[in-house]
């Protein structure tokens, strides 16, 4: 089986600070893990991916994840906070265990202050 | 990249009438699709897995009748909604995809049932 859970279902930061959104992930094999955002009424865009490569993994906007498989954790960052970033995110986990189907976690939503 | 474009975007309906959502991949060819609902600030749960060719794979608790899903060609595949109800009011989203280059969603349906 594998799970997902977001550690924060809501983190406030101010524009131009560091963002930082968790996830620990549960699989009994090795997981691809994805980080997703939505805004609203909107579908989702994929911001970036781990598929057994480089466990630093840089995505688009200024994004960038660490998979850590000791701690079982694939976190997100972004060094400075911009007001666009105001969004839901889901971390995601895929294993060929599991047919590949994605499971996603219950989701953060970001708010951005000025 | 891969776009996969959903309509309609929002519809209304009444209570007992039926509903079809549409999910092609644009520039690509999809054998697999996937459907999800989500709920008011919470995440996506999938409800069933659309194989072109064949009958769809519904999630536990998923009722089949109820949401006939069907994908007769490698770009298209429907969501009926049979006998709505208010209950059936939700935000639907597609996928297509797969992990080896990366999964698209499409930008949703808001269904509400009146």
């Amino acid at each position: 089986a594998q799970s997902v859970t977001q550690l924060d279902s809501h983190v406030s930061v101010s524009e131009g600070t560091p963002v930082l959104l968790r996830c620990n992930y549960s699989s009994s094999y090795s997981p691809s893990l994805f980080w997703y955002v939505q805004h609203p009424n909107k579908g989702l865009q994929l911001l970036l991916k781990y598929t057994s490569a480089a466990t630093l993994v840089k995505g688009i906007n200024g994004f960038e994840a660490e998979f850590k498989k000791s701690e079982t954790s694939f976190h997100l960052t972004k060094p400075s906070a911009h007001m666009s970033d105001a969004a839901e995110y889901f971390c995601v986990v895929s294993t060929p265990a599991a047919g590949n189907k994605l499971t996603f976690g219950g989701g953060t939503r970001v708010l951005v202050k000025p | 990249g891969a776009v996969v474009s959903q309509h309609p975007s929002r519809v209304i309906c009444k209570s007992g009438t039926s509903v079809k959502i549409e999910c092609r991949s644009l520039d690509f060819q999809a054998t697999t699709m996937f459907w999800y609902r989500q709920f008011p600030k919470q995440s996506l749960m999938l409800m069933a897995t659309s194989n072109e060719g064949s009958k769809a794979t519904y999630e536990q608790g998923v009722e089949k009748d109820k949401f006939l899903i069907n994908h007769a060609s490698l770009t298209l595949s429907t969501l009926t909604v049979t006998s709505a109800h208010p209950e059936d009011s939700s935000f639907y989203i597609c996928s297509a995809g797969g992990l080896s280059y990366g999964y698209t969603f499409g930008s949703g349906t808001r269904l509400t049932v009146v």
